[in-house]
């Protein structure tokens, strides 16, 4: 039982590169989520998902795209990157009840 | 919209007990949380409270809950370095959707 993965790890991106961050779980859980982390703050929500099919935006989902055609995956999609998506990402899941449940983050850097 | 404030440090020496606090806006929220993160790592669950909860006690770990003042304290009793990390308030809004709003965290620094 994985839990949360996320893949990349690290990744540094030039500055109008695209690239796809993974997420996927094993938990059956239907909430899925994707926050953002600047330097010295707190997580901002960008994009979640209350199930496959159906997604909808968070606080921050300029810049980013997100599908969900499984309960198990959530990729976040970023079409140009710019300096501002300097950041690291985490995914997290929700059962419904009780605690969301974080992946280990996704560390990235555009230059 | 919703907002969650924190002290952004707090230093205390080992073996006193730590208090941190966060305020926050949304009175419909069903959770809050605390969770910690050591440099360069992830979220790790602390603790939550319902927001039909005044307080709830794990181990060294005590969280209060004043809903009237939209205010919340997590108390660590005996604090150890290890203990030395940020420590995040999160809230849920939007409903059934749980989604979470974070304070931008207090950093905890235990004396030896």
């Amino acid at each position: 039982n994985a839990g949360v993965t996320q893949t990349p790890k690290f990744r540094i991106l030039k500055i109008g590169q695209s690239m796809t961050l993974q997420c996927a779980q094993d938990m059956n859980h239907n909430y899925m989520y994707w926050y953002r982390q600047d330097p010295g703050m707190g997580l901002k929500l960008i994009y979640y998902s209350v199930g496959a099919g159906i997604t909808d935006k968070g606080e921050v989902p300029n810049g980013y795209n997100v599908s969900r055609s499984t309960t198990e995956d959530f990729p976040l999609r970023l079409e140009l990157a710019a300096p501002s998506q300097t950041s690291v990402y985490f995914c997290a899941t929700w059962s419904g009840t009780d605690t969301q449940y974080f992946g280990p983050g996704t560390r990235l850097t555009v230059l | 919209g919703e907002d969650v404030e924190q002290s952004l440090f707090l230093s205390v020496r080992e073996g006193d007990s730590s208090v941190i606090n966060c305020t926050y806006t949304d009175s419909s929220s069903t959770y809050l949380y605390w969770y910690k993160q050591e440099p360069g790592a992830g979220l790790q669950l602390l603790t939550y409270i319902f927001s039909n909860m005044d307080m709830k006690q794990d181990q060294r770990l005590t969280v209060l809950l004043n809903k009237k003042d939209k205010h919340l304290s997590l108390r660590i009793a005996d604090t150890q370095t290890g203990d030395s990390a940020i420590y995040f308030c999160a809230e849920s809004y939007g409903g059934a959707t749980n989604k979470l709003i974070f304070g931008t965290g207090t950093l905890l620094a235990v004396q030896p």
